[in-house]
C-alpha cells in the first residue's frame, strides 16, 4: 500500500530534550516536505527536499533540521524543543513538486 | 513568499445543499497549480481537486467542482449535494508550475482553512 508514514503519532516531552521525528514513503517520491499546523494559521511549509542531498527552508524553519540521506526518509529534528513548537507535524511527498502530495496521519507534539 | 487566503473561517450548509468555499492568492507568475484539500476530524489530509493555470476548463470532480478566475486570483470551491461525511476542514493550496521558480521556490503555500460542518 502507497503510504507516508510517520513516527511517533503523539510525543509529549519537555523544553531542550532532543526529538527526531521520522517519515518514510514508498512510493520512490523525488519530493519530501514537512508542516505544522496551527489554529488559525492552516499549514506552513518548515523544510523541503527536492531530493537525495537536496534541502531548502520553507517559512518557518527556525529551531528545526532535517536531513535527506535516502530518498524514502526524511526525518525532522528538534536539537532544543521550545514550547512555541508544540504544533500538529506532517510530512507529505509527491512525484515532483508540482505535483498532489500524498501526506503523513500527522504527529501531535507537545512541548512542556 | 506567495499568500493563499481564505476569509470564511467557518461555513455550515444543510445536507443535500450546495455550497462555496472562497480563496484568493497572490502571485505574479503566469503558470502554476491550485489545490483544495480536506482534513476530517481523523485530521489526515486528503486531495479533493487540482487546477492547472494554464487550463481554461475548471476542474470537477464528481460532487466537487472550482471556479477559476484566473484573472481574478479567485478559485472557490462547490461542493453539490452535500453530505454529512463533507463535514471537515477544507484548504487551498498554491504550488508554481516552474521547476525552477524565481519568486517562490519549490514550496507549496497553504491557506488558513474554512471549517465546515453539514447540518443534517
Amino acid at each position: 500500500e502507497a503510504q507516508v508514514t510517520q513516527n511517533p503519532r503523539y510525543l509529549i516531552t519537555v523544553t531542550g530534550k532532543k526529538l527526531t521525528v521520522t517519515c518514510s514513503q514508498n512510493m520512490n517520491h523525488e519530493y519530501m516536505s514537512w508542516y505544522r499546523q496551527d489554529p488559525g494559521l492552516g499549514l506552513r511549509q518548515i523544510y523541503y527536499s527536492m531530493n537525495v542531498e537536496v534541502t531548502d527552508k520553507g517559512d518557518v524553519p527556525e529551531g528545526y533540521k532535517v536531513s535527506r540521506k535516502e530518498k524514502r526518509n526524511f526525518p525532522l529534528i528538534l536539537e532544543s524543543p521550545s514550547p512555541n513548537q508544540t504544533s500538529l507535524y506532517f510530512c507529505a511527498s509527491s512525484t515532483r513538486s508540482n505535483q498532489p502530495q500524498h501526506f503523513g496521519d500527522g504527529t501531535r507534539l507537545s512541548i512542556l | 513568499a506567495q499568500t493563499v487566503t481564505q476569509s470564511q473561517p467557518e461555513m455550515s450548509v444543510q445536507e443535500a445543499e450546495t455550497v462555496t468555499l472562497s480563496c484568493t492568492y497572490d502571485t505574479s507568475e503566469s503558470d502554476y497549480y491550485l489545490f483544495w484539500y480536506k482534513q476530517p476530524p481523523s485530521r489526515q489530509m486528503i486531495l479533493v481537486i487540482r487546477q492547472e493555470a494554464y487550463k481554461q476548463q475548471n476542474a470537477t470532480e464528481n460532487r466537487f467542482s472550482v471556479n477559476f478566475q484566473k484573472a481574478a486570483k479567485s478559485f472557490s470551491l462547490k461542493i453539490s449535494d452535500s453530505q454529512l461525511g463533507d463535514a471537515a476542514m477544507y484548504f487551498c493550496a498554491y504550488r508554481s508550475a516552474s521547476l525552477f521558480p524565481l519568486n517562490t521556490g519549490n514550496q507549496f503555500y497553504f491557506g488558513t482553512g474554512t471549517s465546515l460542518t453539514v447540518i443534517p
